[in-house]
């Protein structure tokens, strides 16, 4: 079974503090992607990363950063977070697709971040 | 971008087969539509995912129209157990490529619920 971890379910932080937000496959997966989830809005895309070190912004990165050392682990960082940003985080990550679409994700179980 | 539009809600009953509608006027010619399930407290989970006309596996299928405009997600003989949020996600494959990503688009999602 594919196994996306993420390094917390719940995290309460306070604004202007740095926040890391940890992800982990252990698929071999070579795309990782961040999104946030807020209730009427969806998911949506923060940031995509299709190898080591390799990174593109989805729809909303403004305000946060990504970090991609090695392939099984993929960060989102908070470099000073703010109320706006609490949200549900959700990590996913598939192979590579060629052909035929974008192929299956696999989500993580989320972290619920609180900015106070 | 792909915009999608789905219901917010619907509701059912068990037994019933369900379907779910997903517009996307804008659909672009490499896009595919894919669906996924979201329970509470996980990350969502990969339905099934088409291009054109039919597609079907062991738990949905998925009708698209010539124009590819809208798609429609088609539940058999639902349970209480499919109870979930639905999500419908119109875009390319993520791969490799700078300028070659294609941006994937959650819709809002529909809320199901399936009463006895």
């Amino acid at each position: 079974d594919v196994k996306v971890t993420q390094s917390s379910r719940y995290l309460v932080k306070r604004t202007g503090e740095k926040v890391f937000l940890e992800c982990v496959q252990d698929m071999d997966h070579e795309n990782m992607f961040w999104y946030r989830q807020d209730p009427g809005l969806g998911l949506r895309l923060i940031y995509f990363s299709y190898d080591v070190k390799m990174k593109e912004k989805g729809d909303i990165p403004e305000g946060y950063s990504v970090s991609r050392e090695k392939k099984e682990r993929f960060s989102l960082i908070l470099e000073s977070a703010s109320t706006n940003q609490t949200s549900m985080y959700l990590c996913a990550s598939s192979f590579p697709q060629w052909a035929g679409g974008p192929g299956e994700q696999f989500f993580g179980p989320g972290t619920r971040l609180t900015v106070l | 971008l792909a915009k999608t539009t789905q219901p917010i809600s619907m509701d059912s009953y068990e037994g019933q087969e369900v379907n779910i509608t997903c517009s996307h006027n804008n659909i672009a010619t490499n896009d595919y539509i894919t669906w996924y399930q979201q329970f509470p407290s996980q990350g969502p989970r990969f339905i099934i995912q088409g291009y054109k006309t039919k597609v079907t596996n062991e738990v949905a299928s998925l009708f698209i129209p010539a124009d590819r405009k809208s798609s429609t997600l088609s539940l058999p003989r639902v349970s209480l157990s499919d109870t979930a949020v639905y999500y419908c996600l119109v875009g390319d494959k993520a791969n490799a490529g700078g300028t070659s990503y294609g941006k994937l688009t959650f819709g809002q999602g529909t809320i199901l619920t399936v009463h006895p």
